[in-house]
């Protein structure tokens, strides 16, 4: 049972190049979710998946794109990375169950040149 | 908005001593809080999470929550070296339950 798992684990960009983040549960979580991380600031929310086949902003979308594949995973695409998308991006999934404990990949180190 | 509200800290206790966290929320609709830590270069795990005004305990970590004064505090008791780390406040309201995080604050425990 590995959880929520993301690749690639780090990552560079130039400016104007494109990525697709992975991220897989194997916990039949309904809900997933994307956030962003900077220094100094909390988690803020990018996309979520309440659901297979549903999708929704959060607070941070603009510049990024989100494919809910299947149940297990949750992709997110930065079209045309810019240097303010550099961060850590979390993956999270929830069971829409009992406590509403979100689970945690490990991250995705994203630094943009 | 929905905001969230810590000190960025650092909080500075000797070993031994009970470190107190606060957070404060904007949205008095907000159903569920959360907290958790997150060691530096790693991911947020979960802690604890309260949902009726009041304390609960597990081991070494109580969680206060007053929805009247909209706060929520974390208290580790018997701090150790090893509880320095960040936490993080979530708080969520609807059914959705999609929660707002606080910037967190940084927890210095020194021997």
């Amino acid at each position: 049972n590995a959880g929520v798992t993301q690749t690639p684990k780090f990552q560079v960009l130039k400016t104007g190049q494109s990525m697709t983040l992975q991220c897989a549960q194997d916990m039949n979580h309904n809900s997933m979710y994307w956030y962003r991380q900077d220094p100094g600031m909390g988690l803020r929310l990018i996309y979520y998946s309440a659901s297979e086949g549903t999708t929704d902003k959060g607070e941070v979308p603009n510049g990024y794109n989100v494919s809910r594949l299947n149940k297990r995973e949750f992709s997110l695409r930065l079209e045309s990375a810019a240097p303010s998308q550099t961060s850590v991006y979390f993956c999270a999934s929830k069971s829409g169950l009992g406590t509403n404990e979100q689970f945690f990949g490990p991250g995705t180190r994203l630094t943009v040149l | 908005q929905k905001e969230v509200e810590q000190n960025s800290g650092p909080l500075s206790v000797p070993e031994g001593a009970i470190a107190s966290l606060n957070c404060t929320y904007s949205d008095r609709g907000s159903q569920s809080f959360f907290w958790y830590r997150q060691y530096s270069g790693k991911s947020p795990e979960l802690i604890m999470f309260i949902y009726s005004n009041g304390d609960k305990e597990d081991g070494r970590f109580t969680a206060q929550l007053n929805k009247a004064s909209q706060y929520v505090s974390l208290l580790i008791r018997d701090s150790q070296p090893s509880d320095s780390a960040t936490y993080l406040c979530a708080v969520a309201s609807g059914g959705s339950y999609i929660p707002t995080f606080g910037r967190g604050t940084s927890l210095i425990v020194h021997p």
